[in-house]
């Protein structure tokens, strides 16, 4: 059973426009959702967070929108720059639960075209 | 660079074989986790130690085992090896055992294990 769904496998974008990367998830006890950009042949590389109590957090181009009632976030760039093309990975973590443990989604592959 | 350190970067070998997979953590990170990401799948948890004990275990499999050190650094061994371990093996570590908010855990540039 999925908890972290990112129903879109790939998103292509124009330079300079907005890309938004959707997920959703089903356990309620996530309570801080990540989003962790991995370009080929490297490790996932932290970008950006929300904790359940906020329904919005912003850091320069990047917005995460957290919706608690609908069990879904995404995760806004603006403006989209060919740098940014990468698989974006939403993740969600229970603090209660006395471990790190990230749950994933399996990605969405961004292109950002020049 | 993220500062953790994982050996092999590639590593083929053979079903029935036993591998080791090396996780340096960042320096001061008490917490090691280990990842799969197979092929089209999302990253899966494997499981978590902390200044040396196993804190927390997701879907691993028996024939796979890990250990965390007093150096800290980890080490993830798989045996009896099958096909569909061939997977990308993330490492990742973080200051604490459990996630506070504002904390993120970094992450290593992987493994890849090719089963043939």
């Amino acid at each position: 059973d999925q908890q972290v769904k990112q129903n879109s496998p790939s998103l292509s974008v124009q330079e300079g426009r907005i890309s938004i990367l959707n997920c959703d998830y089903t356990n309620s006890m996530f309570d801080y959702f990540l989003w962790y950009k991995k370009y080929p042949a490297e490790g996932p590389t932290f970008l950006i967070s929300i904790s359940s109590i906020k329904d919005k957090n912003e850091d320069g181009r990047f917005t995460v929108f957290l919706n608690k009632s609908a069990k879904h976030l995404s995760l806004h760039i603006v403006p989209s720059q060919p740098g940014d093309s990468a698989v974006y990975f939403c993740a969600a973590r229970d603090s209660g639960a006395g471990s790190y443990q990230l749950t994933f989604g399996k990605g969405t592959k961004l292109s950002v075209i020049p | 660079d993220s500062g953790v350190t994982q050996t092999p970067k590639h590593l083929i070998t053979a079903t029935g074989q036993r591998v080791t997979l090396r996780c340096s953590p960042r320096s001061g990170d008490l917490s090691v986790y280990w990842y799969q990401q197979s092929l089209d799948q999302g990253l899966q948890f494997l499981i978590q130690y902390y200044n040396g004990e196993e804190r927390a275990k997701g879907n691993i499999l028996e024939r796979f085992s890990a250990q965390q050190f007093p150096d800290l650094h980890s080490e993830l061994n798989l045996s009896s090896l099958e096909l569909g371990d061939s997977a990308l093996y993330f490492c990742a570590s973080s200051p604490f055992m459990t996630g506070g908010f504002g904390t993120e855990a970094f992450f290593g540039q992987g493994t890849r294990l090719t089963v043939v």
